[in-house]
């Protein structure tokens, strides 16, 4: 079975624009979360979504959002974005009735 | 915050066995015990998990002590690639809910030749 894909992998945007970032799960998985890891703050749950619905939620600001498609892939988005946003952002999955998180990859988001 | 205390580093001869402790003494009735291991700027990698048992799979094996109250991730024969930070989870998983991660600073382990 292939893992769980993250695109894009690296991307550059300034303050104040927004950033759509895409995790498709692995076959058959019908839960995803996402979670950010700063230098300073390490590995921190974002927000989970099971069938389309969110949940879970961290403790982020609500510039931080996502949503999750019929056939389970998953996009977060990250509206006026700040310095302190630049991280690796990690989509994980997990399947029904299973608890095990696999995670992907990341997408490293650099703010300028 | 993380349920789980692990010491900061730790070195390991490659080829001998790297034992990482992890102390989880507030750890409930229904939680796991899970590690994962990231290795630079990786996604993080699924070790193992367990709840009261002791397991063993092909990367590694853990034990869990009979109170419930500490754990150790055995990794039989270390190598070069086995460096990483190796992160101890506490984790109680609701169907209808899910269960996040909860993240602490993880053990960075350093494999030397």
């Amino acid at each position: 079975k292939a893992g769980v894909t993250q695109t894009p992998r690296y991307l550059i945007k300034t303050r104040g624009q927004q950033v759509t970032l895409s995790c498709s799960p692995i076959s058959g998985h019908r839960s995803v979360s996402w979670y950010q890891q700063t230098p300073g703050q390490g590995l921190q749950f974002l927000f989970e979504y099971f069938s389309e619905t969110q949940r879970n939620k961290g403790n982020f600001p609500g510039r931080f959002s996502g949503r999750q498609f019929s056939n389970s892939r998953s996009e977060m988005n990250v509206s006026t974005l700040e310095l302190g946003d630049s991280a690796l952002y990690l989509c994980a999955s997990s399947g029904q009735g299973a608890d095990t998180q696999y995670f992907g990859p990341g997408t490293r988001l650099t703010v300028l | 915050d993380a349920k789980t205390t692990q010491p900061p580093s730790m070195d390991c001869a490659e080829g001998r066995a790297a034992n990482l402790p992890c102390n989880h003494s507030t750890i409930s009735g229904n939680e796991y015990v899970y590690w994962y291991r990231q290795i630079h700027s990786q996604g993080p990698q699924y070790i193992i998990h367990g709840l009261k048992n002791n397991e063993t799979n092909e990367m590694a094996s853990l034990i869990i002590t009979e109170d419930r109250k500490s754990s150790t991730l055995i990794l039989p024969h270390a190598t070069l690639r086995d460096t990483a930070v190796y992160y101890c989870i506490v984790r109680v998983y609701y169907w209808d809910q899910g269960g996040k991660l909860i993240f602490g600073q993880g053990t960075e382990l350093s494999v030397k030749p």
